[in-house]
Order: structure tokens, then sequence, then C-alpha cells
């Protein structure tokens, strides 16, 4: 099976903090995600990498960066904190199944910005 | 621009058959996809319909209208496990591999 693995479960950060989301997974996937979850607002992507060093940005990258160093990795970086980006945390990576691009989520990181 | 609107809850009891709708406004896609997420858990995959039509996967069936621009998730003999969110997702064209989802819907599955 394909795993996503979130280095963090809980993080609580002072506001202004720098914060490092890491995200690795097993399956040698080329296309890696992050996403952020609040309630009543679904899943919104932030950045999304399809190769090593490449990146995109989703539909709210503000506040926001990336890195891929390496395929397996993919970080998403909170360069100063700030209490609106108190949220749950969802890195994925996708193959395509029968046409269809399957999104595997890792457990997700709760980051509490006080 | 894009949004795919889904509501917000729904109830129903064991047994029973459910219904989750997805509207969506977008320029263009490439299908139309359905996550499953439990509390506390990751979203995880259900269904994909690249073409108009009913999908069908055991106890899951999806659909897909684009002249409507709606799809929907029917869940038949629901159990208490059913319980979770679901929402639906757009693979947008021309933009590689970027998938949207909905706003989601929480189901509850009541004895």
């Amino acid at each position: 099976d394909v795993k996503v693995t979130q280095s963090s479960r809980y993080l609580v950060k002072r506001t202004g903090e720098k914060v490092f989301l890491e995200c690795v997974q097993d399956m040698d996937h080329e296309n890696m995600f992050w996403y952020r979850q609040d309630p009543g607002l679904g899943l919104r992507l932030i950045y999304f990498s399809y190769d090593v060093k490449m990146k995109e940005k989703g539909d709210i990258p503000e506040g926001y960066s990336v890195s891929r160093e390496k395929k397996e990795r993919f970080s998403l970086i909170l360069e100063s904190a700030s209490t609106n980006q108190t949220s749950m945390y969802l890195c994925a990576s996708s193959t395509r199944v029968s046409g269809a691009n399957v999104l595997t989520f890792g457990a997700g990181s709760r980051l509490t910005v006080l | 621009g894009q949004s795919l609107e889904q509501p917000s809850e729904v109830t129903a009891v064991e047994g029973a058959i459910v219904q989750i709708n997805c509207t969506y406004q977008t320029s263009g896609f490439y299908g139309l996809s359905w996550y499953q997420q439990h509390d506390g858990g990751a979203p995880t995959f259900l269904s994909y319909n690249a073409l108009d039509g009913l999908e069908e996967t055991g106890r899951f069936s999806s659909f897909l209208s684009r002249s409507d621009s709606y799809g929907y998730l029917l869940l038949q003999e629901l159990q208490m496990k059913d319980s979770a969110s679901y929402f639906c997702a757009v693979l947008r064209s021309g933009a590689t591999n970027k998938l949207i989802f909905g706003t989601g819907t929480l189901l509850a599955v009541q004895p």
C-alpha cells in the first residue's frame, strides 16, 4: 500500500514562528500536494509539485512556501505563522488509476498558532 | 474560477439509501471523483466518473451529468460505518493534476 507520512500529528506554535511541515511518500509518485482543511470550506489546495524542484501555486498560496528537493519528500513552510493559519494540513501524493487521478493522503498535521 | 457545492449535512437511517449531490461551476475538467473521510482520518478515494452516467462499486454508485453541471454519490444499504464526510472533486482541464475539492457533506447514519 502507498504510504504518505506526515512528520507531526499535532503542533502548537506562536505567532511569527517559522513552521516546517514534512511529508514523505514511499511509492515513487511524481505529484505531491498540500491542502488545508477547515470546517465548511472543504479541502483547499495550497501548493503542489509535479517533479523534484518543481512547484505550482494552488488556490491559497499566500503565507506559504514549499520545497521539493527529493522526489519522496514535500515540505510546507510557514515563514511567519499567523493565527489564521491554524488548521488541519493534509499532504497527498497521486497516481493515475483507470483514468482517475487518485490521491493518497497522509493522516494530517493539526497546527495551532497562538 | 470554479467551485463545487455540496449540502453541508445529510442524515439517514441504517439500511436506507442516501444521495449526496455535487453541483459545480467550472470552465472545464476531466472528471468527477468522490472521497470519504471518517472523523479524525484521512480522505480516501471512492469513485471516479470520466464520462456521463452511472458508475457502480458495490453499495456505492456515482453519477455525472456534464450538461447539468451536476453529479451525485449514491449510498445503498447504509451502515453505521458509512457515517463520514464525503467530498466531490474535479481535476481541472489544462492544469495537470490539480484536484479541486468541494465543501464536503457530513453524513450521519442513525440506528
